[in-house]
């Protein structure tokens, strides 16, 4: 077990830019998560995935973030034309679930965006 | 909608000491859990302790443990004999208990603690 991984660690974008981030979960889980962490804040929700189905996207979502889990896999956070509001962590999480369980959720270490 | 509150920017203890962080949240559910996680600088989030609504005793791992306040929406956590490693950031978060709910965390703005030697 490696745990939640994220690449890359850190991004320093132009405004205007797309950016990319990947994430592996724990192998198996079934259930992803993305949050959105700014400094001093707590982590907000923005999408969920089971699988590879994407089942919520929070208002957070705006329409230049896309989400995707190809495979039920790993899953990708793409983020088109860059705004400076946008830099934060973005941070992944996993877990494994079926029903109401209420197993723990393992987060990875952040993918810091600086838009600039 | 649910939210969670934690009214309490940083709190520091002495090292071996005893620290008390807040957490109230709101909720119309009656069948949830609240957690704990601990966020060291530029290291990943971690499961600190959790908490099922329906279970009315408090839970404890080690030094951690929780006052659990069903009716008041309260969930503090207790650190005893703390220790320099306690170091953090630290979140309460919630989450909704049932089957067609996505299992998401809803997070609290979070405590910094400092330990002091």
């Amino acid at each position: 077990d490696t745990g939640v991984s994220q690449d890359p660690r850190h991004k320093i974008t132009k405004r205007g830019q797309n950016v990319t981030f990947r994430c592996d979960p724990i192998s198996e889980h079934n259930r992803l998560y993305w949050y959105r962490q700014t400094l001093g804040q707590g982590p907000e929700f923005l999408t969920y995935f089971q699988n590879e189905a994407q089942l919520e996207k929070s208002r957070l979502l705006s329409d230049r973030f896309s989400a995707e889990r190809p495979k039920g896999s790993f899953s990708t956070l793409e983020i088109q034309r860059t705004e400076q509001g946008d830099s934060a962590m973005y941070l992944c999480a996993s877990s494994w679930g079926r029903g109401n369980s209420g197993n723990t959720i393992y987060f990875g270490e952040g993918s810091w965006l600086t838009v600039v | 909608a649910q939210t969670v509150t934690q009214s309490q920017p940083e709190m520091s203890v002495q090292e071996a000491e005893t620290v008390t962080l807040s957490c109230t949240y709101d909720t119309s559910e009656s069948d949830y859990y609240l957690f704990w996680y601990k966020q060291p600088p530029s290291r990943q989030m971690i499961l600190v302790i959790r908490q099922e609504a329906y279970k009315q005793q408090n839970a404890t791992e080690n030094r951690f443990s929780v006052n659990f306040q069903k009716a008041a929406k309260s969930f503090s956590l207790k650190i005893s004999d703390s220790q320099l490693g306690d170091a953090a950031m630290y979140f309460c978060a919630y989450r909704i208990r049932g089957s067609s709910n996505t299992g998401k965390l809803i997070f609290g703005q979070g405590t910094t603690l400092q330990v002091k030697p």
